[in-house]
């Protein structure tokens, strides 16, 4: 069965920190997709990032960067000198191609001024 | 790029009263469409998926239905509100990139 562990529930950092969410993640596929998702406090889930299995490469995107490690299981987002407008709450989640959406239970980021 | 409206943006229903939740979409032809529920706690619920005008898959049994009229439009209903029912029900939209997208949600509250 596919499954998305986000350990963190809560996390708070000052203003300008660097902080990574942790995403680990099980599947018997060797063909899936990844995925992280902001959800602010309006509520919105907001599409951040997809990553293919086949796809190992880092990425960043500004201030945003992912880490997927396949050996590991891992597919972990930092976010580099935090803002307050950073503050919502970030989802993991996996799929088969063509499948459904399995979450991770969230991790909340507070970003303190 | 895919626009997912979501109405009413806030609701308060009586417990036994009937719920009409809309979704529709713009950008994209033939998506998936799909109702998550999110209650106090974070955690997001797969209640219905469709891959096309009538066809629903329900993935938990439970109050509420869902049809699909056109291949834009989503609706979930219940005949009788529960205060069970209570929570964030988002719609999302799945085009040709694998990748769903979210409306803004419709926060619903059972007295």
């Amino acid at each position: 069965a596919q499954k998305v562990t986000q350990a963190q529930t809560e996390i708070s950092v000052v203003e300008k920190e660097d902080v990574t969410l942790d995403c680990v993640y099980e599947t018997r596929d060797t063909t899936y997709y990844l995925f992280w998702y902001k959800q602010p406090p309006s509520g919105e889930l907001v599409f951040l990032i997809r990553r293919n299995s086949f796809d190992e490469q880092n990425e960043i995107s500004g201030r945003y960067s992912w880490n997927f490690q396949k050996s590991t299981s891992s597919f972990n987002f930092t976010i580099t000198a935090s803002q307050v407008v950073d503050s919502a709450v970030y989802f993991c989640a996996l799929s088969e191609i063509g499948g459904k959406l399995i979450f991770g239970q969230g991790t909340e980021l507070s970003v303190k001024p | 790029s895919q626009t997912i409206h979501q109405w009413p943006a806030t609701l308060v229903q009586p417990v036994g009263s009937p719920l009409s939740l809309e979704c529709t979409v713009e950008g994209t032809s033939n998506p998936n469409l799909y109702w998550y529920r999110q209650a106090a706690g974070r955690g997001l619920q797969l209640l219905f998926y469709s891959v096309g005008i009538g066809q629903i898959s329900s993935e938990v049994p439970q109050n509420l239905s869902a049809s699909r009229p056109q291949d834009r439009q989503f609706i979930l209903s219940s005949k009788k509100l529960l205060l069970s029912d209570s929570g964030f029900y988002l719609c999302a939209s799945e085009g040709l990139t694998d990748t769903q997208y979210f409306g803004p949600g419709t926060r619903l509250t059972v007295l």
